[in-house]
């Protein structure tokens, strides 16, 4: 099966521009993940859908991040305005029914690099 | 926040030698499970416990996993070169929120 496909690869912006990262996920996974990486550190949890329905989103900086997952497939990540600590690599992952023993899926990421 | 921490954080080893890795969660867990991540790629599942179970294999891993203590570890048994990347634990919870750790970096010699 195909894997969860991630675009842009990578990224470079300046500081208060706006960028989006796309994912689709593995098709029939109603689970989509947004994680943020920074270097050196382990995937932070930004949001989680479930379909087209946000279970939680604790620890996205509302104020200049937001997501959207249409008809429950596809999802957007935003940035505007992007701050020189954003840089980092955004990774979606996506996940089967519960009760599975695979785990998640995770696409490739995009590396943002703010200036 | 990050779910718990992993230790050590930086482990070197020569091919052939057993690699164990262990990890310390804070909160109650479902399930817990282990990525690895090669060097700019993304995250690959490695293997899932769940919080009834005390010991899993798969291939040359054997995870364990304590939950009065909280703990778990990831054992690779005769290591290769391939192997060398950054090891991950997870932490599960019921409804589908998998919260990291900060990794542990393993460097096998040939």
């Amino acid at each position: 099966e195909a894997g969860v496909a991630q675009s842009p690869r990578y990224k470079i912006i300046e500081k208060r521009q706006s960028v989006a990262f796309w994912c689709n996920p593995i098709s029939g996974h109603a689970t989509l993940y947004w994680y943020q990486q920074i270097l050196g550190q382990g995937p932070k949890l930004l949001i989680q859908f479930q379909n087209n329905g946000v279970v939680d989103d604790s620890q996205l900086p509302k104020d200049r991040f937001s997501a959207e997952r249409l008809k429950g497939v596809d999802s957007t990540l935003k940035i505007q305005p992007a701050k020189l600590e954003d840089s980092a690599v955004y990774l979606c992952a996506s996940s089967g029914p519960r009760g599975s023993n695979y785990g998640y899926t995770f696409g490739s990421g995009t590396r943002l690099t703010v200036v | 926040s990050q779910q718990g921490e992993e230790d050590p954080q930086a482990l070197s080893i020569q091919e052939g030698e057993n690699a164990t890795m262990n990890c310390s969660y804070k909160t109650s867990i479902n399930n817990l499970q282990w990525y690895r991540q090669n060097s700019g790629r993304g995250l690959v599942h490695l293997i899932l416990i769940r919080s009834n179970e005390r010991e899993k294999h798969s291939g040359r891993l054997r995870v364990t996993l304590d939950t009065s203590k909280k703990s778990s570890s990831l054992l690779i048994t005769a290591s290769r070169a391939a192997d060398t990347a950054s090891y991950f634990c997870a932490g599960g919870t019921s409804y589908g929120k998998l919260t990291f750790g900060q990794g542990t970096i393993l460097t096998v010699h040939p």
